[in-house]
């Protein structure tokens, strides 16, 4: 099974809304409603951010939030502040064996 | 307090057999798969493998089939992954994680540093 696509890396100042992408097949994102979200600072282990396309884990802000549409899906961060700043991978339930990552995406914020 | 324990940064020559563990605690380890995540120096996430406890079912990724093992003994609630024969390029940080809490629940991860 192959990586799901992600951006390498998307940028935004302070404030503003930034979207990341994550775009597989219709035998992971498309097949199912379990994509999930992680955020993952240098040197951490990764943190659950979202799971089942648009739900929020508690504890983690409402800035954060997902969707899908067909083979994409996509995490939207809104109200961007600088801690937000680190890697993102989403992650998919597949048809075939386990789960898979996409490539990760590095958030920049200006 | 929900929780998955690693053992300890590993550093290991070419061909050298390596077990690393993940305890579980405050949550029925039994009930939950655990999975495994390699990520190598300056790159992504990868899913490797996971194991059902209860029975220890076990499902590979592709990529990973034949290359490590995965076992679980939940009498200790402890899943483990293993190499028969290290190879430089299995030098990595590995994760577990727990479906629990709809796999937010990760261990602090583990350090494998394959060198002659």
């Amino acid at each position: 099974q192959s990586a799901l696509t992600q951006p390498a890396s998307v940028s935004g100042s302070p404030g503003q809304s930034i979207t990341i992408s994550c775009t597989g097949t219709s035998s992971d994102v498309g097949g199912y409603d379990y994509v999930s979200w992680y955020q993952q600072h240098p040197g951490k282990a990764p943190k659950l951010m979202i799971y089942d396309v648009n739900n929020r884990p508690s504890g983690v802000s409402n800035r954060f939030s997902g969707s899908k549409s067909a083979n994409t899906a996509s995490l939207t961060i809104s109200g961007l502040q600088a801690e937000d700043e680190a890697d993102y991978y989403c992650s998919s339930y597949t048809s075939s064996t386990t789960r898979v990552f996409g490539g990760g995406t590095k958030l920049t914020v200006l | 307090e929900v929780q998955l324990v690693q053992s300890g940064a590993e550093v290991k020559k070419p061909g050298e057999s390596l077990k690393i563990s993940c305890k579980g605690s405050g949550y029925s380890f039994t009930g939950y798969w655990i999975g495994w995540v390699r990520q190598m120096p300056g790159k992504g996430l990868e899913w490797m493998g996971i194991i059902y406890p209860g029975d220890s079912e076990t499902r590979y990724s592709p990529s990973f089939q034949g290359q490590v093992t995965i076992s679980a003994d939940k009498s200790i609630t402890t899943a483990y992954l293993q190499w028969n024969s290290l190879k430089a390029s299995d030098s990595a940080i590995y994760f577990c994680a727990s479906q629990y809490g709809e796999w937010g629940c990760w261990g602090q991860g583990t350090l494998v540093t394959v060198s002659s």
